[in-house]
């Protein structure tokens, strides 16, 4: 079946570092692909998506390019804060409208 | 245009009660998905209610049951609960599908002792 798979986490980082958070999936058909941001004691927010084959998604300063060629999604961004610090979830859609989510990665951000 | 409504926030029930959870969507939307989040098996999909309609479910016991209603507001309840029925409910509303966006509430944090 479809599956996420992302980064083992928790990744630590001191802020304005260079953040990346690998994601590949495996998946019947063309999924849309998500990025959900959790923070503390909050539900997900949708962060990012892209729909199809080399579509960016982008928010926030955070990109991810949707890569068929390598199945992968990989969340990105220049310079990082410390309010950047929460839980990311790589996603995707199945074909009968599941969202079928990563574990998750944990990011601290150190002043 | 009011968020995803998730109620109650906290609840601890004993081993073998039932619960009842609720979940208001956006406004407009007629999907409800459930999903059930623990520290490790992460998020697991429970079931999708769409105008009312069962449209989706994900591998679990019967245990878990659900509903939705005709403005769209979704209930959900175990039965007989069991300590590994402990976890984050998370619901997310979308107008049409998943495929455009999820919106969800905060979640409902059970306890089972």
């Amino acid at each position: 079946g479809d599956s996420v798979t992302q980064m083992e986490g928790p990744v630590t980082l001191s802020e304005e570092a260079f953040l990346t958070i690998n994601c590949t999936y495996t998946a019947t058909g063309y999924p849309s692909l998500f990025w959900y941001v959790q923070y503390p004691g909050e539900g997900l927010q949708l962060l990012l998506k892209a729909t199809k084959a080399d579509d960016k998604g982008s928010n926030k300063g955070f990109e991810a390019t949707y890569r068929k060629e390598t199945t992968s999604f990989h969340l990105e961004k220049g310079s990082v804060q410390v309010s950047d610090s929460a839980v990311y979830f790589c996603a995707l859609s199945s074909r009968d409208d599941k969202i079928i989510f990563g574990k998750g990665t944990r990011l601290h951000i150190l002043p | 245009k009011a968020g995803v409504t998730q109620t109650p926030r906290y609840l601890i029930k004993t081993r073998g009660q039932q619960v009842t959870l609720s979940c208001s969507p956006i406004s407009g939307h007629r999907s409800v998905s459930w999903y059930q989040q623990t520290p490790g098996q992460g998020l697991q999909f429970l079931f999708e209610y769409f105008s009312e309609t069962q449209r989706n479910k994900g591998n679990f016991p019967g245990r878990f049951s659900g509903r939705q209603f005709s403005n769209s507001r979704s209930e959900m309840n175990v039965s007989t609960l069991e300590l590994g029925d402990s976890a984050l409910y998370l619901c997310a509303s979308s107008s049409v599908t998943v495929n455009t966006e999820a919106f969800f509430g905060q979640g409902t944090r059970l306890t089972v002792v």
